[in-house]
């Protein structure tokens, strides 16, 4: 089955201890991106990633981390967690971003809660 | 920058009785317009994707249409099931990012 899956899908934790959550998916995609959800703001680009070893800043990149040396793997990295970033976190791919057909699928959503 | 509004923030309908949720957005050379449905603490599901002003998808429901400043979601008599918080988002020309609108709650009751 063609799927982006997330792990944890919840975590809570304390603020400064480094987190990772990693995303996978099995559709051969090239693009992945990573977004936040918070009541009242919408879904929110973190980073993105064109293709492996390529990375860039999305809409709110800070405090957060991404590395993207596997095609399938996006994993996003809470270096040093703070209350502020108590979200819902949503891994996106899709086939190649730049094509005019490409539509993203979004994973299953991790719910962090840093204390 | 990219923006996007949808309307309205919060929509109760009975069963069968059909009605539309809007979406206006403002973009330089928009690549694509896309709706999705979202179910409490889950991810989006994709329904639709719109390219060009005129346009217009259908599925089960719903049916998708846009202009050049705005895109309907028309919903035909609608079932309990179809309770959901719909999104839009658009794919501007000048990057590679979707930007989202903040959602449209749909509440169907029987």
């Amino acid at each position: 089955e063609a799927q982006v899956t997330q792990n944890p899908r919840y975590l809570i934790t304390v603020t400064g201890k480094k987190l990772t959550v990693t995303c996978s998916q099995n559709m051969n995609h090239e693009y992945m991106s990573w977004y936040r959800q918070d009541p009242g703001l919408g879904l929110r680009q973190i980073y993105y990633s064109m293709n492996v070893e390529v990375t860039d800043k999305g809409d709110v990149p800070e405090g957060y981390k991404v590395s993207r040396k596997e095609k399938r793997n996006f994993p996003l990295i809470l270096e040093s967690p703070s209350p502020n970033q108590t979200s819902l976190y949503f891994c996106a791919s899709s086939l190649w971003a730049s094509r005019i057909t490409d539509t993203q699928y979004f994973g299953p959503g991790t719910r962090l809660t840093v204390l | 920058e990219d923006q996007v509004t949808q309307s309205p923030e919060a929509l109760r309908l009975q069963e069968g009785e059909s009605s539309s949720l809007n979406c206006s957005y403002t973009v330089s050379g928009l690549r694509g317009l896309f709706w999705y449905r979202q179910d409490p603490g889950k991810g989006p599901e994709f329904l639709f994707t719109l390219y060009s002003a005129g346009e217009e998808k259908e599925k089960e429901r719903l049916k998708a249409t846009l202009t050049k400043k705005e895109s309907f979601l028309h919903i035909t008599a609608p079932k309990p099931e179809d309770s959901a918080t719909y999104l839009c988002a658009v794919r501007g020309g000048s990057n590679y990012k979707l930007t989202f609108g903040k959602g449209t709650l749909l509440t169907v009751n029987p």
